[in-house]
């Protein structure tokens, strides 16, 4: 099975900064990853998928790169509704799995 | 707009069964592919089965194979989940979820214990 490890694990911040969570795969997943965003109670909502193709009606403000087996998700400007736990996930190899998730706290 | 609404989960003892129902709306559910992801109380999101367009093709956790069976209904717009042999470490959330790669649209869940 392929391991997906984000780092951190928990992240502070305040608002406006730039935030940075990073995801590695145990191998390589070409550019088959996707990033969610989760609040407490409710269902992930996808914000990036193929690393870095913006779903429709997420912010600008989060972006995505890598390819391989190394990947970020960035935040430019963390704004109040941001403050949440994000997962990456890959999708190359069967069982699709995903990582381990980074909360991102107010500081 | 995407609507998938969950239900079928309770309190079940260990070995028994369960079926989870995913009720479908407002897309073309025959041409998606669809999945089950489920999330132990406090923890992270695990990804447990896949059916592609048509059920040509379905995907499982190793940790569920041979126990789950995921199968859809076309006709009815339904996804659903069956739970055989259930063990306590099944107790979680489970989501259904469109696509059998990313996934766009998530139900709200529907809650399975698993405990005597």
């Amino acid at each position: 099975d392929i391991q997906m490890t984000q780092s951190p694990s928990t992240l502070s911040a305040s608002v406006g900064d730039r935030v940075t969570i990073t995801c590695r795969a145990s191998q390589s997943i070409s550019t088959w990853l996707a990033w969610y965003q989760q609040k407490p109670g409710t269902a992930p909502k996808l914000l990036i998928y193929k690393a870095s193709s913006l779903e429709s009606g997420v912010p600008s403000r989060f972006s995505g790169s890598g390819s391989g087996t190394e990947f970020t998700l960035t935040i430019s400007s963390l704004q109040p509704d941001d403050f949440a736990t994000y997962y990456c996930h890959q999708f190359n190899n069967y069982p699709w799995t995903f990582g381990q998730g980074t909360k991102v706290e107010i500081k | 707009e995407v609507q998938l609404v969950e239900s079928g989960g309770g309190l079940v003892q260990p070995g028994g069964s369960l079926r989870l129902c995913c009720a479908a709306s407002g897309f073309t559910f025959s041409s998606a592919g669809m999945t089950w992801v489920r999330q132990a109380p406090g923890k992270g999101l695990e990804w447990v089965a896949s059916i592609k367009q048509r059920g040509s093709d379905k995907n499982y956790v190793d940790s569920v194979k041979g126990r789950f069976t995921i199968s859809r209904d076309d006709a009815k717009d339904s996804l659903y989940l069956q739970m055989d042999s259930l063990r306590a470490e099944d107790t979680a959330l489970y989501y259904c979820a469109t696509g059998s790669m990313w996934h766009g649209n998530w139900g709200q869940g529907t809650m399975v214990t698993v405990s005597s």
